[in-house]
């Protein structure tokens, strides 16, 4: 069974760093391009990175550019996502989400981690 | 980036109700369209990708059609477990992957 569980959340300060861990199990990590995507309060999904399975493509929405980096360990089957200079409307949650094999649509998504930045 | 707009945003509906749903994509985007449900505290869940094509273990009563820029996702009798917010996705054109705004399916 794939389950992906996100950890590292909690509240900070503006200007801040948090650093997110995604933790995959029930398939081959190592195969597979995989994605962070939030969700702010009441709000819908925005598509926040994505690196590939060789972590030789990474990609980022303008809005985190600059201040978030993707990464992944595929011997400990995990996948990160370092965010500093944080802002309040990154607050979110944040959900890892894998690539469907060979696709580009999103097939199977952790249960999130909240982020919440604010004084 | 490529926009999704969907409508409505939000409508009330009966259990056994047939319901649609549109997506209109602000340039074609062939067949490279997902439909996924939440339900409040949940994680988005896959239904349809390729425009039309169930994912494994979505009841059948779950259809999406459409291609270039006009789609539409369908449950053809809607049960109190389908009451959620549904979301497309277009993967064609990416960085970025970009969402429909959400349509909320509730309970009339």
């Amino acid at each position: 069974e794939v389950q992906l569980v996100e950890s590292g959340g909690g509240l900070v300060k503006p200007g801040g760093s948090l650093r997110l861990s995604c933790a995959a199990s029930g398939f081959t990590f190592s195969s597979y391009s995989m994605n962070w995507v939030r969700q702010a309060p009441g709000k819908g999904l925005e598509w926040v990175s994505s690196i590939s399975s060789s972590s030789s493509y990474i990609y980022y929405a303008d809005s985190v550019k600059g201040r978030f980096t993707i990464s992944r360990d595929n011997a400990k089957n995990s996948l990160y996502l370092q965010m500093n200079s944080l802002r309040a409307e990154d607050t979110a949650v944040y959900y890892c989400a894998r690539n469907a094999p060979g696709a580009n649509y999103f097939d199977y998504w952790g249960q999130g981690t909240l982020v919440t930045v604010s004084s | 980036a490529i926009r999704m707009t969907q409508s409505p945003s939000s409508f009330s509906a009966s259990t056994g109700d047939r319901v649609t749903i549109t997506c209109r994509a602000s340039q074609g985007i062939s067949s490279y369209l997902a439909w996924y449900q939440q339900k409040p505290g949940k994680a988005p869940k896959l239904l349809i990708y390729a425009a039309s094509t169930l994912q494994s273990g979505v009841p059948s009563r779950f259809s999406g059609s459409g291609s270039g820029t006009d789609f539409t996702l369908t449950i053809s009798c809607l049960q109190s477990e389908d009451f959620a917010t549904y979301y497309c996705q277009q993967y064609y054109s990416y960085p970025p992957w970009t969402f429909g705004q959400g349509t909320k399916v509730e309970i009339k």
